[in-house]
């Protein structure tokens, strides 16, 4: 158990709709990291977030968006979902900002029909 | 930027038998790299990381990489596979930047036979 936490396990959506998922990182851990799995794309970095705020981006679509909270949880946001969006949505924290070891959850898989 | 090549998408061997995972990296700079498992309907776990100083790097499981620079690879191995061995491992590298985010590459399968 890496103390990373993912809800919901599970997802199943239509097209078209919106979906928020949520991570909640390690105690003491103030970076939040989005990472999707898929079959074609392999594991891509989305987006990072530090004590609240954005610090990088990779290949996020326009139509994802994410926030970090106060409490340092964080929220991926996918909307106007397409048949493509389906895959595994990880989150990972470290400590602070740099090169540390990244701590993932166990995953939301999502499906969209 | 900077990214990772996994030879081999799927690897066989059999229990007992010498494991040996390859990964190349390209970085501009001197990189850090890690490699993960992810065993079926699970998250990744760090198998070990190379940041700087000893270039062998011991994690856990009895797996071992040797970061050479001048090869820029970083092989994973263990002298004896078990069954439990059987996973996906991913090779990622990262920068000693003030902004660093972990380059994946696209993953090898380990398959144990008996």
């Amino acid at each position: 158990d890496s103390g990373v936490t993912q809800t919901p396990k599970h997802l199943i959506t239509a097209t078209g709709q919106r979906v928020t998922l949520r991570c909640s990182p390690r105690s003491g851990d103030l970076s939040v990291y989005w990472y999707q799995q898929s079959l074609d794309q392999g594991l891509q970095f989305l987006i990072q977030y530090y004590n609240g705020e954005e610090r990088a981006k990779g290949n996020i679509l326009e139509r994802f968006s994410a926030q970090q909270f106060p409490d340092l949880h964080s929220e991926l946001n996918l909307s106007s979902l397409e048949l493509g969006d389906s895959a595994l949505y990880f989150c990972a924290s470290t400590r602070g900002n740099g090169a540390d070891t990244q701590y993932f959850g166990p995953g939301t898989r999502l499906t969209v029909l | 930027a900077q990214s990772v090549t996994q030879l081999g998408s799927h690897v066989s061997v059999s229990e007992g038998a010498l494991v040996l995972l390859r990964c190349n990296y390209s970085s501009s700079v001197p990189p850090y790299l890690f490699w993960y498992v992810q065993y079926p309907n699970q998250g990744l776990q760090l198998l070990l990381k190379y940041t700087t100083g000893a270039t062998l790097v011991k994690g856990i499981n009895g797996f071992e990489a040797e970061f050479k620079k001048s090869e820029t690879s970083f092989h994973l191995t263990k002298p004896s596979a078990h069954m439990s061995d059987a996973a996906e491992y991913f090779c990622a590298v990262s920068v000693n930047s003030g902004y660093s985010t972990l380059t994946f590459g696209k993953g090898t399968m380990l398959l144990v036979s008996p």
